[in-house]
């Protein structure tokens, strides 16, 4: 069965550095992997996704992740980091096999200080 | 309004209790989908709908009932409400593209069994 880990709760970084959020997978085929992103009080919004071709994937609000498939890695990243990006960042894998829903990590909040 | 909207926003009810939350979505998108999101789980997959009259369960359906009888409404029923089904609703649609596609998700509706 797929699965996705995120390590860290929590991740805290100035504004204007740069920010990764670490995401690992687990699926038996071809890994179709999303990031997600979540204010106060709304809903998931998608960010980007990586179904194929290179392994450096551009997204919304300045956001990439970069695609690693031996280490089965889907970091997300952005070069400099603003205090509007604080909120809680979701990766999802889907499987292209079997059962083919989306299944998501618990979750990491970002918190950019001033 | 354009987009996806949910009924309630916020519910209160008792143990035993029936309730019903309400999912609009205004694109006529083919998917819509059921999560429910738990501190430490992330969102879980209750239901998904490819199309009206076409629903299919998730990860976590036990207590749930859905129906899709219009394109646009994917209403969620917990027949007899339990205190372990406290939690935040989403509801979200996609196009054709179903899991492959990005997921447009509703502002929740934040439900809590007494």
């Amino acid at each position: 069965a797929q699965s996705v880990a995120q390590p860290e709760d929590q991740v805290n970084v100035a504004e204007g550095n740069p920010l990764t959020v670490k995401c690992t997978y687990s699926v038996s085929g071809n890994p179709y992997l999303f990031w997600y992103v979540q204010y106060p009080n709304r809903g998931l919004q998608f960010l980007l996704k990586y179904i194929t071709g290179d392994n450096l994937v551009k997204g919304s609000y300045g956001f990439e992740a970069e695609f690693n498939k031996s280490q089965t890695s889907f970091h997300l990243k952005k070069p400099s980091a603003l205090v509007s990006d604080s909120a809680l960042y979701f990766c999802a894998v889907r499987d292209d096999t079997g059962f083919q829903k989306l299944v998501f990590g618990t979750g990491t909040r970002l918190l950019v200080s001033p | 309004d354009a987009g996806i909207t949910q009924s309630p926003r916020y519910k209160i009810t008792e143990t035993g209790r029936q309730v019903t939350l309400m999912c609009h979505q205004t694109w006529s998108h083919s998917y819509m989908f059921w999560y429910r999101q738990d501190l430490g789980h992330g969102l879980r997959l209750i239901y998904y709908s490819a199309a009206a009259d076409i629903t299919d369960k998730g990860e976590v359906p036990d207590g749930y009932v859905v129906s899709r009888s219009k394109t646009e409404n994917f209403p969620l029923t917990l027949e007899s409400a339990t205190r372990s089904q406290t939690s935040v609703y989403f509801c979200a649609s996609s196009d054709e593209g179903g899991f492959r596609d990005e997921q447009f998700f509703g502002p929740g509706t934040r439900l809590t069994v007494l």
